[in-house]
């Protein structure tokens, strides 16, 4: 079973900082099995990235996604207000199917 | 626009059974496959199970594996979990989950499941 390990635990920052989020994987990943989501408290994950660089519909160019193996990095170019929020990392698999990270918390500064 | 509506959860004894039912509406429900996703008390994300679309694989956390059944009923639009054998630990916040390209592309606001005694 693969384990994704996500770096810091808690990034703080403040409004227009850059921030970069890394998520570790315990063995190589494919490229194309590797996304991002943010979770706001009380809503639901919403997908950002997918295929480690690809961003989802609606998703705005300050969210960019790279990395390939075992190391994958989320980086936001400019933080918004309403970019602080946690940011999970995810893999897919065969057993489990999906495996999440623990989640960065990027909060303000 | 994708939308997917859960229902069912509630305070449920140790021991205790629930159905989770999930409405899906917005794409075509019978060409994806689909998820169970839950999320402890102040915890991370974990799955708990996949089907796919036609209902024929079938995937399960191996926490929940003998206890839980997922199914689904391409004619309602509809994705259910059968929840059995409740322990404390499988308190959370239970998701629907559509994925697509390996990834989860869309879940529904949740419904939570409490097991207390």
């Amino acid at each position: 079973e693969i384990v994704l390990t996500q770096s810091p635990g808690t990034l703080s920052l403040s409004p227009g900082e850059r921030a970069t989020l890394s998520c570790r994987a315990s063995q190589s990943v494919s490229s194309t099995y590797l996304a991002w989501f943010q979770q706001k408290p009380g809503q639901a994950p919403r997908l950002l990235i997918y295929g480690a660089s690809s961003r989802a519909t609606g998703i705005p160019d300050r969210f960019s996604g790279s990395g390939s193996g075992t190391d994958f990095t989320l980086t936001i170019s400019r933080l918004e207000p309403e970019d602080f929020a946690v940011y999970f990392c995810q893999q897919f698999g065969t057993s489990p199917v999906f495996t999440f990270g623990p989640g960065t918390k990027v909060d303000i500064k | 626009e994708v939308q997917l509506v859960e229902s069912g959860g509630g305070l449920v004894q140790p021991g205790g059974s629930l159905r989770l039912s999930c409405a899906a509406s917005g794409f075509t429900f019978s060409d994806y496959s689909m998820n169970w996703v839950r999320q402890g008390p102040g915890k991370g994300l974990e799955w708990v199970s996949y089907i796919g679309s036609s209902g024929s694989a079938i995937y399960y956390a191996d926490s929940v594996k003998g206890r839980l059944t997922i199914s689904r009923d391409n004619a309602k639009n509809s994705l259910y979990l059968q929840m059995n054998s409740l322990r404390d630990e499988d308190t959370a916040v239970y998701y629907c989950a559509r994925d697509h390209l390996w990834a989860i592309d869309h879940w529904g606001q949740g419904t939570l499941v409490t097991v207390s005694s």
